[in-house]
């Protein structure tokens, strides 16, 4: 499974854009790209999933380059409720032993007013 | 659907006593996960589930830890003799695939256990 690596933590304004980068130097060619947000006391919660390109959604936009070596997150207007852990994820969906998703450490954003 | 639901929230148990988590996942689903969370080690995969049976098991700590999956809507998470050292919050996931690319799963509120 391809390892990850994103910054421990970030801090930001509320209504400003974050963007959460990470880096995936071994991803395969079957492999997506999946982040999650976990908030204190809940189970992570799914935001959004890409292969290349740009995928945008209700939630947030990912950014992923031609060599798809990392991907960004990018959170438009962040407000207090964003507060969370997000999670890179990198694997193959659901095959065999590459099916199962990997957690690494996650990023801490802290949003404050 | 009222998603993954988890039982109990929390549990405190002594030491050396048996205890039995309990998951139901969210109906028509195909894979469900079992995920230990402390903060030392983060979000760990424990065992998974496709179509009830058991696929890889090799984040189980130890053979203190079983977990089945008896039918479609209920698996179990058992540690016999439980420790210390097994306090965590033990999320439940569950997903569905059915012939897309998406790896959206579903967590649970996740179980609170304390072992004293």
């Amino acid at each position: 499974l391809a390892k990850t690596t994103q910054p421990i933590s970030m801090d930001s304004y509320e209504g400003q854009e974050v963007n959460i980068t990470c880096s995936h130097n071994n991803i395969a060619t079957n492999d997506y790209i999946t982040w999650y947000q976990q908030f204190p006391s809940q189970g992570p919660r799914f935001i959004i999933q890409g292969y290349k390109t740009k995928v945008t959604n209700e939630v947030a936009s990912l950014f992923i380059p031609a060599d798809r070596k990392s991907s960004t997150l990018s959170l438009p207007r962040v407000s207090l409720s964003d507060t969370a852990v997000y999670y890179c994820l990198v694997g193959v969906p659901y095959t065999g032993t590459a099916s199962k998703l990997t957690f690494g450490t996650g990023t801490r954003l802290q949003v404050t007013l | 659907d009222a998603g993954v639901i988890q039982s109990p929230r929390h549990e405190v148990t002594e030491m050396g006593q048996e205890v039995t988590l309990r998951c139901k996942p969210i109906s028509g689903h195909d894979y469900l996960f079992w995920y230990r969370q402390t903060m030392m080690r983060g979000l760990e995969l424990l065992i998974y589930f496709n179509n009830n049976v058991p696929i890889d098991d090799s984040g189980m700590p130890e053979d203190r830890f079983s977990a089945k999956m008896p039918n479609a809507s209920f698996s179990t998470l058992k540690i016999q003799p439980s420790e210390p050292r097994d306090s965590a919050v033990y999320f439940c996931a569950s997903s569905f695939i059915g012939g897309g690319s998406s790896t959206e799963a579903f967590f649970g509120q996740g179980t609170r256990l304390t072992v004293v």
